[in-house]
């Protein structure tokens, strides 16, 4: 059990349209970090947020983008979805001065 | 460019004996080591870490070993059991201090302990 949650769990889209994924993280962790996961792939970093901004990015285009928000909840919002989109979501969460972070079970997508 | 390798798919071991998981990295400016599990339809669960500051740290069952000058480290576990059977994830951060930033994970070993 790590605290951290997300939604949904399960979820198909058609190539173009929009996606909100969410994340609920412990309360008194203030980093959320998003990760993409594809098959036979190690997760790969997106962007992290600390205290609400954007703190550190991967090699992903503009469409990906997130929010944080002051109750410990973030989402991370994907556009003009593409086939290769497709993939397991991962919200982690942690705390400054702590050398873990913990990931939620993951948002499956499958864009069409 | 896969910063952090792991160059086996599949290791299968008999209960009772040691795993020996291993990882190799090719940034010299990563200073910290973390493995995680994962289950089928679950999330990453934190196993232990390993600062560059140290050569081994232990946990129970599992103990890692960090070979700074080889860029490798491993886990062992000792004794194995059915229930370590699961994907094994090598990750490292450049931390530059106490909070964690980026992760940059290998591509997994995927553990399978027989009776």
């Amino acid at each position: 059990e790590t605290g951290v949650t997300q939604s949904p769990t399960h979820l198909i889209k058609t190539r173009g349209q929009q996606v909100t994924l969410r994340c609920s993280s412990q309360s008194g962790h203030n980093t959320v970090s998003w990760y993409q996961q594809a098959l036979g792939q190690g997760p790969q970093f997106i962007f992290q947020y600390y205290r609400e901004e954007e703190n550190g990015r991967g090699n992903f285009p503009p469409r990906f983008s997130g929010l944080q928000f002051p109750n410990y909840s973030s989402e991370l919002n994907v556009n003009a979805l593409e086939l290769d989109d497709s993939a397991l979501y991962l919200c982690a969460s942690g705390r400054t001065g702590r050398n873990t972070i913990y990931f939620g079970e993951g948002s499956w997508l499958t864009v069409v | 460019d896969q910063q952090v390798k792991q160059n086996s798919p599949s290791l299968s071991v008999q209960e009772g004996r040691i795993s020996i998981l291993n990882c190799d990295y090719t940034n010299s400016m990563f200073d910290y080591f973390l493995w995680y599990k994962k289950y089928p339809a679950e999330g990453p669960t934190f196993l232990i870490s390993i600062s560059s500051i140290k050569d081994k740290n232990e946990d129970g069952r599992f103990t890692v070993f960090l070979n700074k000058s080889a860029k490798h480290l491993s886990l062992h576990i000792v004794p194995s059991q059915p229930g370590d059977s699961a994907v094994y994830f090598c990750a490292a951060s450049a931390n530059r201090g106490s909070t964690l930033g980026r992760l940059y994970f290998g591509r997994g070993t995927q553990l399978t302990v027989w009776p």
